[in-house]
């Protein structure tokens, strides 16, 4: 298994206050991506990353803002958590090199805004 | 506009019988497809692939079929297996001008039970 892990794995918060999560790669894969999963949506692509400090925004970006300042760990931000975005979020690596179509998923935050 | 369809959000078969899973596609620059498994409480992990170079790729079990004129590819298990029990999710990426696919669009996925 690819070396991915996300925290917290839960996390319960309340509607305005910021909320961090966390994904942590130990494969030096360039390519990281941030995803929600909702039912009746499947998986929606949020921010991604294709370097260090090099992001861009997927379709389901509004509320939501990322940063890589090291290759292992890529950060997604709520800066004011609203309930729309109670979800299960996803993180994703890709080697690149003509092999980033494959991307290697973590076990996902399961996130709740009350 | 959802670029990616799977149509069908639930099938059942049979332990040992075959199990076949659709996906549509509107797109027609995308050129690499996938299929991930996923179990509950569990990341998406990744099944197969096809090139749109390609009609047919197969891994054991699991073959996937890529009709372009058509815009669909399907999967197909065989046998099913009770331990195939999952949802499983369709994904298409288009080559960007690096060279490089890098962003996935996923459908909304089939949960697919087989019954022992």
């Amino acid at each position: 298994d690819a070396g991915i892990t996300q925290s917290p794995r839960h996390k319960v918060t309340e509607t305005g206050t910021p909320v961090t999560l966390r994904c942590h790669q130990t494969e030096n894969h360039r390519y990281m991506y941030w995803y929600r999963q909702d039912p009746g949506h499947g998986l929606r692509l949020i921010h991604y990353s294709y370097g260090v400090k090099d992001t861009d925004k997927g379709e389901v970006s509004d509320g939501y803002s990322v940063s890589r300042s090291k290759t292992e760990d890529f950060l997604l931000t709520l800066e004011s958590a609203t309930s729309s975005q109670t979800s299960v979020y996803f993180c994703a690596i890709s080697p690149g090199g003509g092999r980033d179509n494959e991307q290697f998923f973590g076990p996902g935050t399961r996130l709740t805004v009350l | 506009d959802q670029q990616v369809k799977q149509n069908s959000p639930s099938l059942s078969v049979q332990e040992g019988r075959i199990s076949i899973l659709n996906c549509d596609y509107t797109n027609s620059m995308f050129d690499y497809f996938l299929w991930y498994k996923k179990y509950p409480a569990e990341g998406p992990t990744f099944l197969i692939s096809i090139s749109s170079i390609k009609d047919k790729n197969e891994d054991g079990r699991f073959t996937v079929f890529l009709n372009k004129s058509a815009k669909h590819l399907s999967l197909h298990i065989v046998p099913s297996q009770p331990g195939d029990s999952a949802v499983y999710f369709c994904a298409a990426s288009v080559m960007n001008s690096g060279g490089s696919n890098y962003k996935l669009t996923f459908g909304k996925g089939t949960l697919l039970t087989v019954n022992p």
